[in-house]
């Protein structure tokens, strides 16, 4: 089957660093996505990885492993604005384009 | 290069009314693909198309509900005869013919009365 498992709801504080992970299980994996979406706006891109290991874009990084069907996402001196949902995707091999989403992890940055 | 364009923003209809709401993909992009969102719930697939062809609708409601993406002009999604459950944020993404990563559109808050 093809499934997306993150966690529901993560609280942190402000300045800290918190770690949102996701596991998949995909037929056919090809990359992972990750979305940040505000409350009430579009999903925006984050990050894709399709090689094993981190990928850094500023306070953001992304990590996958392949073998182990799992992912993360690394934030780094949390913001108040960081509040959001996290999305997580995978994509499948071939020529269907459609992704494998999971629920989101809302997150709640506190000062 | 605008982003992903949606039309209306916001849509109220009565039940039994039909919905239509558009999708202008990024310049470039080839593949649409359409959401559907429930307050405090997950994106829900619906319908991933390219021009003229319908690639995956496994995510449409088999009634009611139907999707196109013409040679000239927007992605349109159709909703027939809308009941209450129909109201939620549509969202569209678009992505171009070589890459898998989507760009989504601001969304189409539907209400129906």
């Amino acid at each position: 089957g093809q499934n997306i498992d993150q966690p529901t709801e993560m609280t942190a504080t402000e300045g800290a660093i918190v770690q949102i992970n996701c596991t998949y299980q995909t037929s056919g994996f090809n990359g992972l996505f990750w979305y940040q979406q505000h409350a009430g706006e579009a999903p925006t891109f984050l990050s894709y990885n399709v090689l094993d290991g981190l990928e850094e874009k500023g306070r953001f990084s992304s990590f996958l492993s392949r073998s182990k069907g799992y992912s993360y996402l690394l934030l780094k001196e949390l913001q108040m604005k960081d509040s959001a949902s996290y999305l997580c995707a995978a994509t499948n091999a071939g020529n269907n384009r459609k992704l494998i989403w999971g629920l989101g992890t809302s997150l709640a940055v506190n000062p | 290069n605008a982003g992903v364009m949606q039309n209306p923003r916001h849509l109220v209809r009565r039940r039994g009314q039909e919905a239509r709401l558009r999708c202008s993909p990024m310049k470039g992009h080839s593949h649409v693909y359409w959401y559907r969102q429930l307050p405090e719930e997950g994106l829900k697939f619906m319908v991933y198309l390219q021009k003229e062809n319908i690639i995956d609708e496994s995510g449409m409601p088999k009634e009611r509900f139907s999707a196109e993406f013409p040679k000239e002009g927007p992605s349109i999604l159709r909703i027939q005869q809308v009941v209450r459950g129909d109201s939620a944020a549509y969202f569209c993404a678009s992505s171009p013919p070589a890459e898998d990563t989507q760009y989504f559109g601001p969304g189409t808050r539907l209400t129906v009365l």
